[in-house]
């Protein structure tokens, strides 16, 4: 795609079901970043994937975050037993290298109830 | 660690009047230097790109400026609009290759009638 893409664009969820948010990269952007945005917040750096090195998952805020990036290209970003603080705007950018312009999807707006 | 630190967090402005933002920075060796804003409910987009040897980087309304031996950039905006009501993001890149980018938290800016 043109654009960095990223689903589903809202999501509600029970308190302590998993849930799994996809990010799908410009196409041949080798580096991938996960961010996220409470409300009236800044971003929090979450995890970044750069080519076929180790991610750098310094960023997750607990052991229920996890993501993954298959054949260098989408994203997944899971978390599991979601709790009502995890309730945040969750943004992806791809950028062609480290040092390039970050692109940002839409981002996913998850809610836990 | 690297780190980026912007200020105000929020700001509150009237239409017509001008503001600078501001951004200190420790992201060493530095590349290059991004501001980006964000509309509300939208991933942000970049506005400028300042590298070491440039001082200072105009787009229209919104002016840029680099101090690379202090390491701090500021966004400066003249005669507001209320379209320019957004985050402001500054963005650092580190010259090593692959480096993750590394992002502020924001300055959310709020321009009144």
């Amino acid at each position: 795609g043109a654009g960095v893409s990223q689903s589903p664009s809202n999501k509600v969820t029970e308190k302590g079901k998993d849930v799994e948010l996809r990010c799908d990269p410009i196409s041949g952007h080798t580096a991938l970043y996960w961010y996220r945005q409470s409300l009236g917040q800044g971003l929090e750096f979450l995890i970044y994937f750069q080519g076929n090195s180790a991610p750098d998952k310094s960023g997750l805020p607990s052991d229920r975050f996890s993501a993954e990036r298959t054949g260098g290209s989408v994203s997944t970003l899971t978390i599991q037993r979601t709790q009502q603080e995890d309730s945040a705007v969750y943004l992806c950018a791809s950028s062609l290298g480290g040092t390039t312009e970050a692109f940002f999807g839409q981002g996913t707006r998850l809610t836990v109830v | 660690k690297n780190q980026v630190e912007q200020s105000p967090q929020s700001l509150i402005i009237l239409e017509g009047k001008n503001c600078t933002l501001q951004c200190n920075y420790t992201v060493s060796p530095f590349s290059n230097l991004r501001w980006y804003k964000q509309d509300t409910g939208r991933g942000p987009v970049s506005l400028t790109i300042m590298t070491f040897s440039e001082n200072t980087k105009s787009n229209g309304r919104y002016t840029a400026t680099l101090d690379a031996d202090t390491k701090q950039s500021s966004l400066h905006i003249t005669a507001s609009q209320l379209s320019d009501s957004a985050s402001y993001i500054c963005v650092v890149s580190a010259q090593n290759a692959g480096n993750m980018l590394t992002f502020g938290g924001g300055t959310r800016l709020m321009v009144k009638p």
